[in-house]
């Protein structure tokens, strides 16, 4: 089955600067991969994804990247405001079957 | 628009006592729906899921089940809770390649 390893468990970053959270995944037949953020106590929301047919996908802030040979895919945040502050799992699937996630990166944004 | 729901949304049950968990999705049909269990500041432990009424694939053996009695309704239960059973409940579906979660069951084992 498919195996999804994320890294950093922790990151803590100043306010105003980039954070990069990375994934790799095992099974070369998965071709979906969201993120979700998930703020203290609420249930996981998701923020951006990506499939296989493209490379990078940006939203304002937010960026993720896909490197199908290399089978990992990696979350960008650049300006970093501490309501960004949270816990981001990424994950990945066969496109409409059981997502597999990661085991999260608890991101904290000091002002 | 889609909706999903979930109660109760916390719950504090003694060792050894059943539990009973529902999920209603509004506005599609057909859906698949999925368990997930999440300890305390850890990640997100796929538990059930279901591609139709009467149909559950069970990816951890433990003391816990689950039914779809109807197409948009999704139950967790168990006979008899352990303490290891408390933790944060989050159903979630999907129509497609993207998957919504649902407020959440917050559940504590005494």
């Amino acid at each position: 089955g498919e195996n999804v390893e994320q890294h950093p468990s922790t990151l803590s970053v100043q306010e105003g600067d980039s954070a990069v959270i990375k994934c790799t995944y095992s099974d070369s037949a998965s071709n979906y991969f969201p993120w979700y953020k998930q703020e203290l106590g609420k249930r996981p929301q998701l923020i951006i994804d990506i499939r296989s047919n493209v490379g990078e996908k940006k939203d304002q802030r937010i960026a993720v990247t896909l490197n199908k040979t290399a089978k990992h895919f990696s979350l960008h945040i650049t300006e970093t405001q501490p309501e960004d502050s949270a816990v981001y799992f990424c994950a990945a699937a066969v496109s409409g079957y059981a997502l597999n996630f990661g085991k999260g990166t608890s991101l904290l944004v000091t002002p | 628009s889609q909706t999903i729901h979930q109660w109760p949304a916390t719950l504090v049950q003694p060792v050894g006592s059943p539990l009973s968990l529902e999920c209603t999705v509004e506005g599609t049909s057909n859906p698949n729906l999925y368990w997930y269990r999440q300890a305390a500041g850890r990640g997100l432990q796929l538990l059930f899921y279901s591609v139709g009424i009467g149909q559950i694939s069970s990816e951890v053996p433990q003391n816990l089940s689950a039914s779809r009695p109807q197409d948009r309704q999704f139950i967790l239960s168990s006979k008899k809770l352990l303490l290891s059973d408390s933790g944060f409940y989050l159903c979630a579906w999907n129509v497609g390649e993207t998957q919504y979660f649902g407020p959440g069951t917050r559940l504590l084992v005494l």
